[in-house]
C-alpha cells in the first residue's frame, strides 16, 4: 500500500539558518499538503501541490513537488524561533487514498 | 466565528469503558475526519465520512466506531476492544473532494487505564 515518509524525523536548526525536510511516497501522488502543528497545538494547511515540478513559496518558506510526482520538499530560510513545531506532508494517490507522513520536528534554537 | 470544535480537550477513563468523543464543525463542510496521533506516527486515518448518514474506515478502524446522522457532527466511540487506546484524537473536516485542505479541530486527549 502507500506509504509516505518523511525525514529527518528531528531537525535541530539555529536561528538564521536555512534547512529542508523531505517528503517520500511510494506511488505516484495527484497531490500533496503540508501541513505545521505547533506544540500542543493541532496541524494547520500550509499549502498544496498539484503540478509535477510544482514550486509555491510562503515568505521565508518554498514548498516543491518531484518531476515524477513521488516526492515533495520544504525549505525554510532564515529559521525564526516562530518555525517551531511538526511540519506534516500528506500525500493523496491516484485513488484518493490520503496518507500522512510522520513528521518533522524542528526545534529552534536562539 | 467558523471552526471546528472537540470536547472535552482532556478525557481520562478506566480500561473497559467505552468512551465517546465529540466533534462538531460549522463550516458546512461534507466530508469529516477522525485521526489518531501518538508520538513519532504522525496522524493516522481511523474514519471518515463524506456525506451525511455514511461513513468509511480508515487505516486503524479496529476498537472504534463513528455515526454520521447530522452533516455538523461525526462523534467517535472508542470501544473497550481498542487495546491501546490512550491517545492524542484530531477531528478534521474539509469541502468533499480530493483536492482541498482539512481544517483541523484542537483534539482531546484520551488516557485510559
Amino acid at each position: 500500500g502507500q506509504q509516505v515518509m518523511q525525514i529527518p524525523q528531528y531537525q535541530h536548526v539555529q536561528e538564521g539558518e536555512d534547512f529542508t525536510t523531505y517528503c517520500n511516497s511510494s506511488t505516484t501522488l495527484s497531490n500533496i499538503q503540508w501541513y505545521k502543528q505547533r506544540p500542543g497545538g493541532h496541524p494547520v494547511f500550509l499549502i498544496q501541490l498539484v503540478k509535477s515540478g510544482e514550486v509555491k513559496k510562503q515568505k521565508r518558506l518554498t514548498f516543491q513537488f518531484g518531476e515524477a510526482k513521488k516526492n515533495s520538499s520544504l525549505h525554510i530560510t532564515a529559521t525564526q524561533t516562530t518555525d517551531v513545531g511538526t511540519y506534516f506532508c500528506a500525500g493523496r494517490d491516484s485513488w484518493g487514498k490520503f496518507q500522512f507522513g510522520a513528521g518533522t520536528q524542528v526545534v529552534v534554537t536562539p | 466565528d467558523g471552526g471546528i470544535t472537540q470536547s472535552p480537550k482532556y478525557l481520562f477513563r478506566k480500561e473497559g469503558q467505552n468512551v465517546t468523543l465529540s466533534c462538531e464543525q460549522n463550516l458546512n463542510h461534507d466530508a469529516m475526519y477522525w485521526y489518531r496521533q501518538d508520538p513519532g506516527q504522525g496522524l493516522r486515518l481511523i474514519y471518515y465520512s463524506q456525506i451525511v448518514n455514511d461513513f468509511q474506515k480508515g487505516d486503524i478502524a479496529e476498537g472504534y466506531s463513528v455515526s454520521r446522522e447530522k452533516k455538523e457532527s461525526f462523534p467517535l466511540t472508542v470501544t473497550s476492544a481498542q487495546k491501546n487506546p490512550t491517545a492524542f484524537y484530531l477531528c478534521a473536516s474539509s469541502i468533499a473532494g480530493n483536492s482541498y485542505e482539512q481544517y483541523f479541530g484542537p483534539g482531546t486527549r484520551l488516557t485510559v487505564t
